[in-house]
């Protein structure tokens, strides 16, 4: 079975720094994606970055970027320049091939300080 | 465009009543599901909507958990009655593509936050 597990529930940076959020997964498929999700405090839950496993570059979109590796099946997310608005629940994903679910990560809390 | 809304936003009730949450998706938008998060833990899916059609409701817990779709716009998510495992908060999302997830991300609502006592 597909699983997704994020192994830091809580992170902490400081504003303008730069942090690492880490994801692994298990799957055994070869052509599939990866997202990373930010929800903030009672606010919606809105896509970061998505990766393409079939793409060896690494997704990168402003200041977050991912390190993407396949063979390891890790897929963390590195958020540069921490900004105060950054601070939220984070949620690594694996869409299934089959069955339109998405499989979630049980979250990582990230603190941004001033 | 709108986006996804869910109501209410947090809820409290006893054990053994019933509570219903609403979503509606972004229009247009023939995707429709619904994910959990109890406290602590992953975000599950419990079913997908296509139009107003159950395209798959595996993740459904039992049968206390009653979803519709009505006229293919608007759902429903109906627990009745309630119990304390129930208690986490309900996201629903919404998507215009049938397909792979993959291709087409979904736009998810702020979550009820469902509390039971």
């Amino acid at each position: 079975a597909q699983t997704v597990t994020q192994s830091q529930p809580e992170m902490s940076v400081q504003e303008a720094e730069t942090v690492t959020l880490s994801c692994t997964y298990d799957t055994s498929e070869s052509d599939y994606y990866l997202f990373w999700y930010k929800q903030p405090p009672s606010r919606q839950m809105i896509l970061v970055i998505r990766q393409e496993a079939y793409k060896q570059q690494n997704a990168t979109e402003n200041r977050f970027s991912v390190n993407f590796q396949k063979a390891a099946k890790s897929f963390s997310l590195k958020i540069s320049d921490s900004q105060l608005g950054d601070a939220a629940m984070y949620f690594c994903a694996y869409p299934l091939q089959y069955g339109n679910k998405l499989v979630f990560g049980a979250g990582t809390i990230l603190r941004v300080k001033s | 465009e709108a986006g996804v809304t869910q109501f209410p936003s947090h809820s409290v009730i006893e054990k053994g009543q019933t509570v219903t949450l609403r979503c509606d998706p972004i229009s247009g938008h023939d995707n429709l599901y619904w994910y959990r998060r109890v406290m602590g833990k992953e975000i599950k899916f419990l079913l997908h909507f296509v139009k107003e059609s159950k395209q798959d409701e595996s993740g459904m817990p039992n049968n206390r958990f009653l979803a519709e779709r009505t006229g293919g716009t608007y759902s429903t998510l109906k627990v009745q009655p309630a119990e304390l495992e129930d208690s986490g908060v309900y996201f629903c999302a919404s998507s215009p593509f049938q397909g792979r997830l993959g291709n087409s991300p979904l736009h998810f609502g702020n979550g009820t936050r469902l509390t039971v006592t």
